[in-house]
């Protein structure tokens, strides 16, 4: 299975909203999870299953979609959320990451 | 605090081998399968490997199928990825991640800080 994320970049300023999509190039149900990963750190999950969210995640992260399409979108953007997102399926053997999504600050 | 700590990265000339580990701490290791990922400079993360919590079965990316090995010691809490036959495209930062799932694939919800390979002659 490929994921396909886009836009491969997105430069944004505050308070704006973002929306990522990525395309799963076969059906994953809504085995799809988000993260986030900050320049010199470790990635962190933001989204579980295509829409659930994550304890300490704020809340202006949201997730939505099924089988192929899915979006992760951000809400009244700060300037902390800097960073690159990924998608990732764990449908199928073997598991795949997305791309990429950078999101720069403006 | 849940912990994954990475060591081993090197730098080895192509057609080496690596031994990398991963240190657990503050979760009981032998419940979760783990998961090993990279991310090459400047591109995306890559899935590697996974296995159970048991080590009775693990699976592998295509692109190290049959070079890398994943294995676990659950009595000293360790997770480990054997590396032969290394590529110059091998070279990344290498996580030690653990999944919610005991004996399948989830999602991975925690992540260590990662150690360095290159493969360079």
């Amino acid at each position: 299975i490929v994921l396909t994320q886009f836009p491969d970049f997105q430069s944004v300023t505050p308070k704006e909203k973002v929306t990522i999509t990525c395309r799963a190039s076969q059906s994953i149900g809504n085995n799809l999870h988000w993260y986030q990963k900050r320049p010199d750190q470790s990635p962190k999950l933001l989204i579980k299953y295509a829409s659930q969210s994550i304890s300490g995640v704020p809340s202006r992260f949201s997730g939505s979609g099924s089988g192929t399409d899915f979006t992760l979108s951000i809400n009244n953007l700060e300037a902390e959320d800097a960073a690159t997102y990924y998608c990732f399926q764990s449908s199928n053997l073997p598991l795949a990451f997305g791309g990429g999504t950078k999101v720069e600050i403006k | 605090e849940v912990k994954l700590v990475e060591s081993g990265g090197a730098v080895v000339q192509p057609g080496g081998s690596l031994r990398l580990s991963c240190a657990a701490s503050d979760f009981p290791f032998d419940a979760f399968a783990m998961h090993w990922v990279r991310q090459a400079p400047g591109k995306s993360l890559e899935w590697l490997s996974l296995i159970i919590w048991d080590g009775g079965s693990s699976y592998y990316a295509d692109s190290v199928q049959g070079r890398f090995i994943i294995s676990r010691d659950n009595s000293r809490n360790i997770l480990y990825l054997q590396m032969n036959s290394l590529r110059p495209e091998d070279t990344g930062l290498y996580y030690c991640a653990k999944d919610t799932s005991r004996s399948s694939f989830y999602y991975i919800d925690v992540w260590g800080r990662g150690t360095t390979v290159i493969v360079s002659s």
